[in-house]
């Protein structure tokens, strides 16, 4: 595609149901980024894929949050039992190998609310 | 713990005005250093980015400059103009300890700009 596309745009969920978050990267780009921006906090980085190797998943904030990257192509971040403050909108990146964050392009981002 | 902060947390201007967006980090470790401008409901568009061997970058009428011991960075923009309104985020990115850790940033709160027609 174009650029990266993340779905839903907007999701509303009640408080302890599971939500998924879609993000197709651009063709070609082998690094793949989550990011979630929340009033109190700002912007904070949650996982990076990068090809095969092992994720850096060091910034996903409780075992509630996962991620997955499928053919090396499009992720699903998974929230389960979600809570208030999980409400945030999260960012998805993507970049050429060799060109780490400073050449990803960011989607337009997935509003989460729960309530 | 690196963090970032950003001075001011709102800014409005006349057009035309030349204007200076500042960013401070605590721990001088970094790769490099990143601004970012981010409109209304949208995602994040890279502006600059500054090794951290490097002083400044210049886009156009952008100019970044890095002062790595210090731990300070200045985003100066010339000449604005009404569609330069956006907030403006400078990211840190620390030097990795593993090597998979290369996506990470560390953002400021952001500078939300105004420029008045």
């Amino acid at each position: 595609g174009a650029g990266v596309s993340q779905s839903p745009s907007n999701k509303v969920t009640e408080k302890g149901k599971d939500v998924e978050l879609r993000c197709d990267p651009i063709s070609g780009h082998t690094a793949l980024y989550w990011y979630r921006q929340s009033l109190g906090q700002g912007l904070e980085f949650l996982i990076y894929f990068q090809g095969n190797s092992a994720p850096d998943k060091s910034g996903l904030p409780s075992d509630r949050f996962s991620a997955e990257r499928t053919g090396g192509s499009v992720s699903t971040l998974t929230i389960q039992r979600t809570q208030q403050e999980d409400s945030a909108v999260y960012l998805c990146a993507s970049s050429f190998a060799g060109q780490g964050i400073g050449g990803a392009f960011f989607g337009q981002g997935t509003r989460l609310t729960v309530v | 713990k690196q963090e970032v902060t950003q001075i001011p947390a709102a800014l409005s201007v006349p057009e035309g005005e030349n204007l200076v967006l500042n960013c401070s980090f605590t721990d001088s470790a970094i790769y490099n250093l990143q601004w970012f401008r981010q409109d209304p409901g949208k995602g994040l568009t890279s502006l600059l980015l500054i090794q951290s061997s490097q002083r400044e970058q210049t886009s156009g009428r952008l100019n970044a400059s890095l002062d790595k011991s210090s731990g300070r960075s200045t985003l100066y923009i010339a000449a604005s103009q009404p569609g330069d309104s956006a907030t403006y985020l400078c990211a840190v990115r620390p030097r990795p300890a593993r090597y998979n850790q290369g996506g990470k940033l560390i953002f400021g709160q952001g500078t939300e700009l105004s420029v008045k027609p």
